[in-house]
C-alpha cells in the first residue's frame, strides 16, 4: 500500500525554539519529495523541494534518510508567523511526474509567544 | 509567478444538481489535478490529466468526472451533487517529467463547496 504518513501533531513550540517533524513513506524507489506550507483556509503552497544532499533555506532545513524512508524539516528560530499545516508530498512512483504526488495529511505546528 | 485560478472561492449548491468547477493555469503545464481536502483526511486525489483529452482516475474518482479540452483549463464536474462531497476543492498543475523541478504542483486558491 502506497503511504505518506505524517504526525498529524498539534506541535507547541515557545517562539525562538527549534522544531523538527518526520514524514515516512513507503515507496523505496521514490525520488520526488517536497515540503507545502498550507495555511488556515488557505492553498497548500511550496515551501521546499528536498533534495538527497540535504538543502537549507534560511532557517529552514529539509532532510531526506533513503535508507530508513524518511524526510524531515527543520526550523530554527520559530518565528509565530510559522505557525501552519506542513505537508509532506512524495512521488510514489518510480518517476516521471504522470502519476503526481501522495501527500501527507500533515503537521499541525503552533508558535506560542 | 504560477498562477493557478479557480472559477469560484465559495459554492452552494442543491442535492441533485450538476456542479462544475473550472481550474485554469497559465504556465503551459502538462499536468493538472483535482483533489479534495476534508479535515482528518487530508488531500485526496480525485482525478489528474497530463494531456488534453487525457484524465486518469485517481484515488477517489466516484461520483466525479472531468474535462481537458484545452491545456490550460481543468474542469472537475459533479454529476448529481451530494452531501458528502461537501468539501475544499483544490486544483493544482506542474510541468511533468522526471526531475523534481517539474514535479512540484502549484495550487489555486480552492473552492469551498456547501452541497444542501
Amino acid at each position: 500500500r502506497k503511504e505518506v504518513e505524517q504526525d498529524p501533531g498539534p506541535f507547541n513550540v515557545p517562539e525562538g525554539a527549534t522544531v523538527a517533524f518526520n514524514c515516512t513513506y513507503s515507496n523505496s524507489a521514490s525520488q520526488s519529495f517536497f515540503w507545502y506550507r498550507q495555511d488556515c483556509r488557505k492553498e497548500p503552497k511550496l515551501l521546499m523541494s528536498v533534495y538527497s544532499s540535504g538543502n537549507e533555506d534560511g532557517r529552514f532545513t529539509a532532510q531526506l534518510n533513503r535508507a530508513s524512508q524518511y524526510i524531515s524539516l527543520l526550523i530554527r528560530d520559530s518565528k509565530l508567523s510559522d505557525s501552519a499545516t506542513y505537508l509532506c508530498a512524495v512521488n510514489l512512483g518510480s518517476g516521471g511526474g504522470a502519476d503526481g504526488l501522495t501527500f501527507g495529511k500533515g503537521t499541525h505546528l503552533i508558535i506560542q509567544p | 509567478d504560477v498562477k493557478v485560478t479557480q472559477s469560484s472561492r465559495y459554492l452552494v449548491k442543491r442535492t441533485g444538481e450538476k456542479v462544475f468547477l473550472e481550474c485554469v493555469q497559465d504556465m503551459d503545464h502538462e499536468n493538472m489535478f483535482w483533489y479534495r481536502q476534508d479535515p482528518g483526511l487530508g488531500l485526496r486525489l480525485i482525478y489528474f490529466s497530463y494531456d488534453v483529452k487525457m484524465k486518469e482516475k485517481g484515488d477517489i474518482p466516484e461520483g466525479y468526472s472531468v474535462s481537458r479540452e484545452k491545456k490550460e483549463r481543468f474542469s472537475l464536474i459533479l454529476e448529481s451533487a451530494s452531501t458528502n462531497q461537501t468539501s475544499m476543492y483544490l486544483c493544482a498543475s506542474s510541468w511533468g517529467g522526471g526531475t523534481m523541478e517539474f514535479e512540484t504542483q502549484y495550487f489555486g486558491p480552492g473552492t469551498r463547496l456547501l452541497v444542501l
